[in-house]
């Protein structure tokens, strides 16, 4: 099936120590989010990709980066992980942005010890 | 603006009950708007979207209202199901319309 993956399911970091997370999607979408989700909140937009263009929104933290290789695979770096960047991290997908549906990953939990 | 707070609104259900489920959107530029299921630990699931053109859409089991007038947005889902027990988020794409921006969520807890 056609899907939008997401390894680790979950990964442990120290603080301090750069952790990326990783997203592949076998729909040929052209957009690619990144979101930061923490306990009993919506998600919340860090970036995402239109095809190769990078679209950062205005409160995410440099701390975070971004990286897509190409139209299958898309890189969260996370430089400098703090106690407050632990949460669920999701990727998704869409056709074409804005009134296409996205299409979730199962989501990365992170964990900063 | 993002929702922030530790409580999520609760909507607890008796099986086989209608549910309805409300959000207030903030944009009135918004065109598009899409309802997602999110279970413990996993992704948000895609339920139904509806486009700023229509008033009413209607799925399998679910029905989105989209009261244009007053912002307001329902999803109903009928005779809900212990498996229907989740977080639901309602999303638009506001006025640059290329992304999504979510509700806070509303947790419906389904009792036997």
């Amino acid at each position: 099936d056609a899907m939008v993956i997401q390894n680790p399911r979950y990964q442990v970091t120290q603080f301090g120590k750069p952790v990326t997370l990783s997203c592949s999607q076998t729909l040929n979408h052209n957009v690619m989010y990144w979101y930061q989700q923490k306990s009993s909140q919506a998600p919340k937009l860090l970036f995402h990709y239109y095809d190769k263009d990078f679209n950062n929104e205005a409160d995410t933290p440099d701390n975070f980066q971004s990286r897509r290789p190409n139209t299958s695979f898309c890189f969260l770096d996370i430089r400098s992980p703090g106690l407050g960047d632990a949460a669920m991290y999701l990727c998704a997908t869409s056709r074409d942005s804005g009134s296409y549906e996205q299409y979730f990953g199962p989501g990365t939990r992170l964990t900063v010890t | 603006g993002e929702s922030v707070g530790l409580h999520l609104p609760t909507l607890s259900v008796q099986e086989g009950d209608n549910s309805i489920i409300n959000c207030a959107y903030s944009n009135s530029a918004s065109d598009y708007f899409i309802w997602y299921k999110q279970e413990s630990g996993k992704g948000p699931q895609f339920i139904i979207d509806i486009r700023s053109n229509m008033d009413k859409r209607q799925g399998q089991r679910v029905t989105v209202l989209l009261n244009k007038t007053v912002k307001h947005l329902s999803l109903q889902i009928a005779a809900t199901q212990p498996g229907d027990s989740a977080v639901y988020f309602c999303a638009e794409n506001g006025a640059a319309g290329n992304k999504l921006t979510f509700g806070g969520g509303t947790r419906v807890l389904v009792k036997p």
